[in-house]
């Protein structure tokens, strides 16, 4: 019930490209879905968050899609370049308790 | 911009031995979080930590660990007698009160050998 499934764990985009990662939970009490990018050697940093009052939030180029219903929700980026390659985490959380659940992450490669 | 601050950065000690990972979180941040991530897997959770004591720990947080506020600023996580499996990155974590945005510091990588 707490586990956060990410997909796919790889992905390669050409440059421009548009990026998708998907996540699903279990727990319907989470209502913070924020996304973290990880570059090798750094910690996670905050890319993006939504709660589960609305189904879109978009930042630049990024986008978060949720589905409350399907209990799903998904990381857009739009014209990729190579500086986003990195690792992708999604997670999810209580909002009193903070305690943040990641996915297994997504290794992405955008290619020149 | 205020960061989450960890040393040392890489800490390698010999199975049986107390390691001491140290984190300076943002200051006037109220809760503090560690986590770590086993190289090449998904970050977990381990620990929070509120109004100096423990909020919630995770199965992984047995009772080799510990963590202390010992002043204002530092936010300490102990493992008192290192096993080979918590060969990890140590991720120190912290939120204020106006915010849900979880700030990471870079990580102290542990190896034990």
């Amino acid at each position: 019930q707490q586990q956060v499934k990410q997909s796919p764990q790889s992905l390669i985009v050409q440059k421009g490209g548009i990026s998708i990662i998907n996540c699903a939970y279990e727990n319907t009490a989470f209502d913070y879905f924020p996304w973290y990018q990880q570059f090798p050697g750094k910690g996670p940093a905050l890319l993006i968050a939504i709660r589960p009052d609305v189904s879109e939030k978009k930042e630049g180029r990024f986008t978060i899609s949720f589905n409350k219903s399907a209990k799903q929700f998904s990381l857009h980026i739009m014209d990729s370049q190579p500086g986003d390659s990195a690792t992708y985490f999604c997670a999810a959380s209580k909002f009193n308790t903070g305690k943040l659940i990641f996915g297994q992450g997504t290794t992405l490669q955008v290619k020149p | 911009e205020p960061e989450v601050t960890q040393t040392p950065s890489h800490q390698v000690t010999q199975m049986g031995q107390e390691v001491i990972l140290r984190c300076v979180p943002i200051s006037n941040h109220l809760y503090f979080y560690w986590y770590r991530q086993i190289l090449g897997q998904k970050v977990e959770f381990l620990v929070s930590f509120y109004n100096n004591e423990i909020s919630e720990k995770s199965e992984i947080f047995d009772d080799q660990f510990s963590v202390e506020r010992p002043d204002g600023s530092n936010f300490t996580l102990k493992i008192r007698s290192t096993k080979l499996e918590d060969s990890a990155m140590y991720f120190c974590a912290s939120i204020g009160a106006s915010t849900d945005t979880q700030y990471f510091g870079p990580g102290t990588r542990l190896t034990v050998l």
